[in-house]
């Protein structure tokens, strides 16, 4: 599969415990996207890398977020303290660099979150 | 933070209609455009993207654009049952997209 998969699926958790979600972009694209996505509303921007080097963060974003993306392929998302706001579908995305604004991003299936 | 405005709907039609999807940005400098379109529980896909004013055209989909208005649309002609979904904007700024809340659209058999 060419895709781009996430994991888990979905990841009910207490709140107060970490969780960490995975990404593993299309093989050809250096960029990822990461974004969160709560009912009825559209999808949020959380942060992007370009290769290994995270470009931005959103100023919205608790310190409770982390991302990595280590070797410049897939990535994590660490979500530290969880809390019941949290919970959301969280969806990555990948696209080239060369031509994100040309043929727009590849999401991931996303990983549901739900904090109990 | 970039605007992005939909209307929430939902939007009717009977199959076989046109359905008309609108969308309005507050940034004058955004010069990229997107539709996707969302299933209930699924991610979404990109459907068009639009760059320059005025019309293009993919299969049953008509994307509009008018920058001047700041404003975008989505056009889907002969509209099937599987057509029903959320339709989200999304206007590019500095590589990063931007979503409306989208529009929920439902055609009737």
């Amino acid at each position: 599969d060419t895709g781009v998969s996430q994991d888990p699926r979905h990841k009910i958790t207490k709140r107060g415990q970490n969780v960490t979600f995975r990404c593993d972009p299309i093989s050809e694209h250096n960029r990822l996207y990461w974004y969160r996505q709560t009912l009825g509303q559209g999808p949020e921007f959380l942060t992007y890398f370009q290769n290994e080097a995270q470009l931005e963060k959103s100023r919205l974003l608790s310190d409770r977020f982390s991302a990595e993306r280590p070797k410049g392929s897939f990535s994590t998302l660490e979500i530290q303290r969880t809390e019941q706001g949290d919970s959301a579908m969280y969806l990555c995305a990948s696209s080239s660099a060369l031509t994100p604004t040309l043929y727009g991003y590849t999401f991931g299936s996303g990983t549901r979150l739900t904090v109990v | 933070q970039k605007e992005v405005e939909q209307n929430s709907g939902p939007l009717s039609v009977p199959e076989g209609a046109i359905a008309s999807l609108n969308c309005t940005y507050s940034d004058r400098v955004s010069q990229s455009f997107f539709w996707y379109r969302q299933y209930s529980g699924k991610s979404p896909e990109l459907i068009m993207s639009i760059y320059s004013n005025g019309d293009k055209e993919d299969g049953r989909f008509t994307a509009q654009l008018n920058k001047a208005s700041q404003y975008v649309s989505l056009l889907i002609r002969d509209s099937q049952p599987s057509d029903s979904a959320t339709y989200l904007c999304a206007v590019e700024d500095f590589n990063k997209f931007y979503f409306g809340s989208g529009t929920k659209l439902n055609v009737k058999p």
